[in-house]
């Protein structure tokens, strides 16, 4: 069974420009998270989907924003970009129907951002 | 430009040794942990979860303990293996299904 696969695996952005980064979940799961790791921190919760809807969203401006799609995947775009977006953005996805004590959320490998 | 250096708290430990690895959470109401290894340039990789009414549980070579009391996890390693090394993230969920992530620990083993 695959995984949480993210594209692209790296993106290098200019300042002011424009990034979408992509993710799909584990088959039957219904959750996708998102959170930015910058170099050296930990991971800081950015975005929380669940059945095609925004459930949560952390401390990041209104220029962090996502969907998610009818089948469950998730795109990330982050608009105006600043040198300190720079950063890996994970996914995550979970089953929401094991009830809490379930719901682990498993990783993709990350979109490495680079903004110029 | 000047460099910046690591947040990260950093352990070193001898192969074969047992690692011990701390974290302290903020929310007293957390109910439910889990930790999490990352391996350089690979997103984070489920270890071992727990639940608050437990104190400890157990997985193949590793141990979760619980002070709900202090607040405080721990992960246990034993007979540390090279492959060991990575960051290790211990997360707290409250309320709801958003988890909240520690600043992490960098283990390295030595040979």
């Amino acid at each position: 069974e695959a995984g949480v696969t993210q594209s692209p695996t790296h993106l290098i952005k200019t300042r002011g420009q424009q990034a979408t980064l992509r993710c799909s979940p584990i088959s039957g799961h219904t959750s996708v998270y998102w959170y930015q790791q910058a170099l050296g921190l930990g991971l800081q919760f950015l975005l929380w989907y669940d059945e095609g809807e925004e459930r949560n969203r952390g401390n990041f401006p209104p220029r962090f924003s996502g969907r998610q799609f009818p089948n469950y995947s998730s795109e990330l775009n982050v608009n105006a970009l600043e040198l300190e977006d720079s950063a890996l953005y994970l996914c995550a996805s979970s089953s929401a129907t094991g009830g809490k004590f379930q719901n682990i959320q498993y990783f993709g490998a990350g979109t490495r951002l680079s903004v110029l | 430009g000047e460099s910046v250096g690591l947040h990260l708290p950093t352990l070193s430990v001898q192969e074969g040794d047992n690692s011990i690895i701390n974290c302290a959470y903020s929310n007293s109401a957390s109910d439910y942990f889990i930790w999490y290894k990352q391996e350089s340039g690979k997103g984070p990789q489920f270890i071992i979860d727990i639940r608050s009414n437990m104190d400890k549980r157990q997985g193949q070579r590793v141990t979760v303990l619980l002070n709900k009391t202090v607040k405080h996890l721990s992960l246990q390693i034993a007979a540390t293996q090279p492959g060991d090394s990575a960051v290790y993230f211990c997360a707290e969920n409250g309320a709801g299904n958003q988890f909240y992530f520690g600043t992490g620990t960098s283990l390295t083993v030595i040979p």
